[in-house]
């Protein structure tokens, strides 16, 4: 199963907000509400940001936020910072008699 | 705190097996709120799932990986394992280990890492 698809990279300026987009199938993306994104800086393990599509860890800031239409779902951060460069991955469960894990082709980040 | 450790050799040559442990601390991988897996990073590349195990041993695979594949648990030791078969340059990566949480009505998804472990497939 091909990963999901998202833009090979993305910019904006400090305190802009930015979209990721993450597209499935109605397979995968489409089918629930089970999507997660992670943050990954250079060299670091990455780092869970949403939870079934727009929940927040516990300790993670509220200007990163989640949401899902079809077989797309969007992280969006807001007031963009310098620290908020890295690689963003989503992740969705896929489930029929077993279960799977897709990833997408992740986006690059760069805050201008 | 749980934490998550990787361990095994940094270089194989090409047709072996690759063989690495993931050793949690800090908490018991008899969870049933947890399955436990293993992701891969080539590098420059994007993440991929290689597959996951629950403490039971029940498994799951990907299905372009699941030939060459094994992953078992090992409860005695608070440890899961790793065993890619016939590796080639193309294994060359970071190979993460990750706690897998699940709910009755939800979660899937991964919210504990290792750091990772680069292996270079190499004569």
């Amino acid at each position: 199963q091909s990963a999901l698809t998202q833009p090979a990279s993305v910019s904006g300026s400090p305190g802009q907000s930015i979209t990721i987009s993450c597209t499935g199938t109605s397979s995968d993306v489409g089918s629930h509400n089970l999507v997660s994104w992670y943050q990954q800086h250079p060299g670091k393990a990455p780092k869970l940001m949403i939870y079934e599509v727009s929940k927040r860890p516990s300790g993670i800031s509220n200007r990163f936020s989640g949401s899902k239409s079809g077989n797309t779902a969007s992280l969006t951060i807001s007031g963009l910072q310098a620290e908020d460069e890295a690689d963003y991955y989503c992740c969705s469960y896929v489930g029929t008699i077993t279960f799977r894990v897709l990833f997408g082709g992740g986006t690059k980040l760069t805050v201008l | 705190q749980m934490q998550l450790q990787e361990s095994g050799p940094g270089l194989v040559k090409p047709s072996e097996t690759l063989s690495l442990t993931c050793t949690v601390s800090g908490g018991s991988i008899r969870s049933s709120s947890y399955y436990w897996g293993w992701i891969r990073q080539p590098p420059g590349k994007g993440l991929e799932w290689i597959g996951s195990v629950y403490y039971s041993g029940s498994t799951y695979y990907n299905l372009s990986l699941k030939s060459r594949v094994t992953i078992s648990v090992d409860t005695s030791k608070n440890q899961f394992s790793l065993k890619l078969s016939s590796v080639t340059a193309a294994d060359t990566a970071v190979y993460f280990c990750a706690r897998l949480m699940t709910t009755v009505v939800g979660g899937w998804y991964f919210d504990l890492w290792g750091r990772g472990t680069l292996v270079t497939v190499s004569s």
